[in-house]
């Protein structure tokens, strides 16, 4: 069965450290991947995606992510963290259903917070 | 273009009263999925709509819940006789026609509260 996993629930880092957060997928076939941002009581903000090609991708709001099969693993990284990127990070695969990304299954989020 | 809507954003319930959440997709999307978000959870997958028909319902429990995707209209998530445990934040996410690697789009959520 498909199943995402992050391994960080929470992770704190100071403003202007990089970051990176861990995220480890099972699926059998090709993944569509996806990295989600959710503020406080907000709804969910696609961060970057991953369909194919480029392994490197690049999102919104200065976040990379990589793509590596022989790990199955989508980490997100940002050079440097601003007290803003403080939220909650989903990390998600899409189930493909005949193409279409169908249902995503998400793993449980890590919470980032930014110290001063 | 707006995005995806959903109303109320928050409902408040007693026990055996019934929820209907309502979610309007982005202009041009006939997908729907709707996902329930549990205190301290991630997001968990309910139903897969497109217009008139569900797709994909491995998700939602087997009684009580419903989802519909009419013609016109916006899709319905409906809950009968809700219990405490139904207590989380059900959001929507859309995306448009076609058999191609698309993005789903979230709406901001329903918050409901049983109490």
């Amino acid at each position: 069965a498909q199943s995402v996993t992050q391994p960080d629930i929470h992770i704190t880092v100071s403003e202007g450290a990089s970051l990176e957060l861990r995220c480890n997928y099972s699926y059998g076939a090709t993944p569509y991947l996806f990295w989600y941002v959710q503020s406080p009581g907000q709804g969910l903000q696609l961060l970057l995606k991953y369909f194919s090609g480029d392994t490197l991708v690049q999102g919104i709001k200065g976040f990379e992510a990589e793509f590596k099969r022989s790990q199955s693993s989508f980490n997100l990284r940002k050079p440097s963290v601003h007290w803003s990127d403080a939220a909650e990070y989903f990390c998600a695969v899409g189930a493909s259903l005949s193409g279409n990304t169908g249902k995503l299954i998400f793993g449980q989020g890590t919470t980032l917070q930014v110290k001063p | 273009n707006a995005g995806v809507m959903q109303n109320p954003r928050h409902l408040v319930r007693r026990r055996g009263q019934e929820a209907r959440l309502r979610c309007s997709p982005m202009k041009g999307h006939s997908h729907v999925y709707w996902y329930r978000q549990l205190p301290e959870e991630g997001l968990k997958f309910m139903v897969y709509l497109q217009k008139e028909n569900i797709i994909d319902e491995s998700g939602m429990p087997k009684e009580r819940f419903s989802a519909e995707f009419p013609k016109e209209g916006p899709s319905i998530l409906r809950i009968q006789q809700v219990v405490r445990g139904d207590s989380a934040a059900y959001f929507c996410a859309s995306s448009p026609p076609g058999l191609r690697q698309e993005t789903q789009y979230f709406g901001p959520g329903t918050r409901l509260l049983v109490l």
